[in-house]
């Protein structure tokens, strides 16, 4: 069945860059998401790439997607106390377009 | 405010009651989806409809059922409550593959 996997926790210092890492099952997959969830609140739509690109980049963020490994990556540069949350990654499964989520992962920005 | 709102924010109620969850989708978004998130499951799909007809199930339980009326709000409702039915559960709404809309959640706490 579909599955996809992310490591739990990443710490980083206030100024570097993060990168979260994805990996996912379902070689169908036409869209790939990231969400990101503060404390108490619900899923927020950062970006999304379409399988057919390896990259994509808005503001601080940039996508990178390796189809043949199946690995997804969410990079955030200069990262900021304010980018404390959870970070979901998501793929559409099926003609239904249902979402796979990952487990997760808290990033947690020393200032 | 993302457009999808849910009520109520927080549920307390005991176990054997049922209760009824309210989502309202985004302006011309016709397909909702139900997650529930739980600390030990995570974000587990339950069901969608699109335009009033059930598209997809995934786990939900037999004591769950849920419905899109004609104005295209859907109601969760979840009978027979178990203490291990205490979670968020989020209602999400599309209008095409450019990812979900997630409302803020409706907490509910089972004693």
């Amino acid at each position: 069945g579909e599955d996809v996997e992310q490591s739990l926790f990443l710490s980083v210092r206030e100024g570097d860059s993060s990168v979260i890492n994805c990996t996912y099952t379902d070689s169908s997959s036409t869209y790939l998401y990231w969400y990101k969830q503060e404390p108490g609140a619900g899923l927020q739509l950062l970006t999304y790439i379409f399988s057919n690109m390896d990259m994509k980049q808005d503001q601080r963020l940039t996508v990178l997607l390796n189809k043949k490994d199946k690995h997804l990556s969410l990079r955030i540069a200069d990262t900021q106390t304010g980018d404390s949350a959870i970070y979901f990654c998501a793929t559409n499964y099926g003609a239904t377009n249902k979402l796979i989520f990952g487990t997760g992962t808290l990033l947690a920005v020393q200032p | 405010d993302s457009g999808v709102t849910q009520t109520p924010k927080h549920l307390i109620t005991a176990t054997g009651q049922r209760v009824t969850l309210r989502c309202s989708p985004r302006s011309g978004d016709l397909s909702v989806y139900w997650y529930q998130q739980s600390l030990d499951q995570g974000l587990q799909f339950l069901i969608q409809y699109y335009n009033g007809e059930e598209r997809a199930k995934g786990n939900i339980l037999e004591r769950f059922s849920a419905q899109q009326f004609p104005d295209l709000h859907s109601e969760l409702n979840l009978s027979s409550l178990e203490l291990g039915d205490s979670a968020l559960y989020f209602c999400a709404s599309s209008a095409a593959n450019y990812g979900y809309t997630f409302g803020s959640g409706t907490r509910l706490t089972v004693v």
